[in-house]
Formats: C-alpha cells, structure tokens, sequence
C-alpha cells in the first residue's frame, strides 16, 4: 500500500460543475498538505497550501484536511475548461526546508464547455 | 530568471549511453529537489540540495544516479548507462525556505 492513494480518474464534468477531489494517507506524521495543478507537459503549480486540520479558501478552491480520517479534499466550484488538468496531492511531516514531498498518482480532469 | 528553468526539454537516448540534465533554479532559492515522474505517477523524490550541499539522496535508484549543484544555483542531474526503466520525466523544483516549491517543465528522459 502507497503512503498516498489517490483516484487517477479520468473524471469529466461539465462546465460550471462543483468538483470533489481527494486522497487518502496512512502516515499519521503527514502535517503539511499541497494541492498542485499540472497541465500536459508542464511541472506541477502550487494551488494550495495548507497545515493540519481545517479548510482553506482561495477564490473558487476550497481545500478541506480531515487529520482523524486521514483524508484530504480539493474542490473546485463553477469548474473551467481551463481547469481540465491533473491535481496531485502531495504531503509532509514538517514544513522545513529539505523536506520531500510525498505525491499521490494525480487525477485527471477534464472540464467540458 | 523568473521561474525554474530545465533543460533540454525532451532527450533520447541509446540504452547504455551516460546522460546529463540541467536545472537553473529561481535565482536566490537555497533549496534544491530532483524527482522522477514515471507516465501516469505522481513524482518521487530523488535528491536534495542544501546551496552545495548534497543533504539527502535517498531517493537516487542506482550508483548510476549521480547529481551535483557545485556553486550552490545550477545543478545537473547525471545518469550513466542508460536502461529503459530510466525513462520519464526530471523535475527539478527550487524553494528559497519550507513551504511548497516551484517546479520546472521537466526533462522528458526516453530510453530507446
């Protein structure tokens, strides 16, 4: 078992739709949690950051840390054709410097108009 | 410059043949990473540097997984001997404290 699962899709909405994206960890340790974005051929963009249990807004994404439950969300409101990407969680034991990231395999997206 | 710049963007090699790929980092950022993205992966960690300091290499797959970064900005990543398993995307990603990290567009590494 991976330390980070994560459904690789493909999932397809509609545009304007709500999307629900999620992983799941085993490492109890993990405190610091990252959405990023990575389009075709490109590195991955930092979307959110966020530290322990809570949500976090930034504009029409809303990450959610559920620490008891092991389990992280993105969501994503009135979804883009330009959204249709892949989102890879990724997280931590500290927020150091030199500290690696662990990913989960990333879901594919694609928003249609 | 202003984002992490990476190349050759694309690179085919022989099998057996030694490689090098470079990462120029967000100038000023201290801390330096290199992970592997195999197709349809999420990207593992490969090595770490601290300005010149190779503080964590961990991650490198094989003695053929050599990486460098000898004046603390520009690092190259080395492979030797390259094999069919090796191919995939380097990213190099830079940080100037904790925190998330940018990356670059990656090297796509093909072993023929």
């Amino acid at each position: 078992q991976k330390e980070v699962e994560q459904d690789p899709g493909p999932l397809s909405v509609p545009e304007g739709a709500i999307v629900s994206l999620n992983c799941t960890y085993s490492n109890s340790a993990f405190q610091y949690f990252m959405w990023y974005r990575q389009y075709s051929r490109k590195g991955p963009e930092l979307l959110m950051y966020t530290y322990s249990s809570g949500n976090k807004e930034d504009g029409r994404f809303t990450a959610q840390v559920d620490k008891s439950s092991k389990y992280i969300s993105l969501f994503i409101r009135d979804s883009q054709p330009s959204d249709s990407a892949t989102y890879l969680c990724a997280m931590s034991a500290t927020g150091q410097a030199g500290t690696a990231l662990i990913f989960g395999k990333g879901t594919t997206l694609s928003v249609s108009s | 410059g202003a984002g992490v710049s990476q190349s050759p963007r694309y690179k085919v090699a022989k099998r057996g043949q030694d490689v090098a790929l470079r990462c120029d980092p967000i100038s000023g950022h201290v801390s330096l990473f290199w992970y592997q993205q195999a197709l349809g992966q999420g990207p593992e960690f490969l090595t770490y540097f601290q300005n010149e300091a190779q503080l964590d290499k961990s991650g490198l797959p094989s003695d053929r997984f050599f990486a460098e970064r000898p004046e603390g900005s520009v690092s190259t990543l080395k492979i030797q001997r390259t094999q069919q398993e090796d191919s995939a995307v380097y990213l190099c990603a830079s940080s100037f404290s904790g925190g998330g990290y940018t990356f670059g567009s990656g090297t796509r590494l093909t072993v023929v």
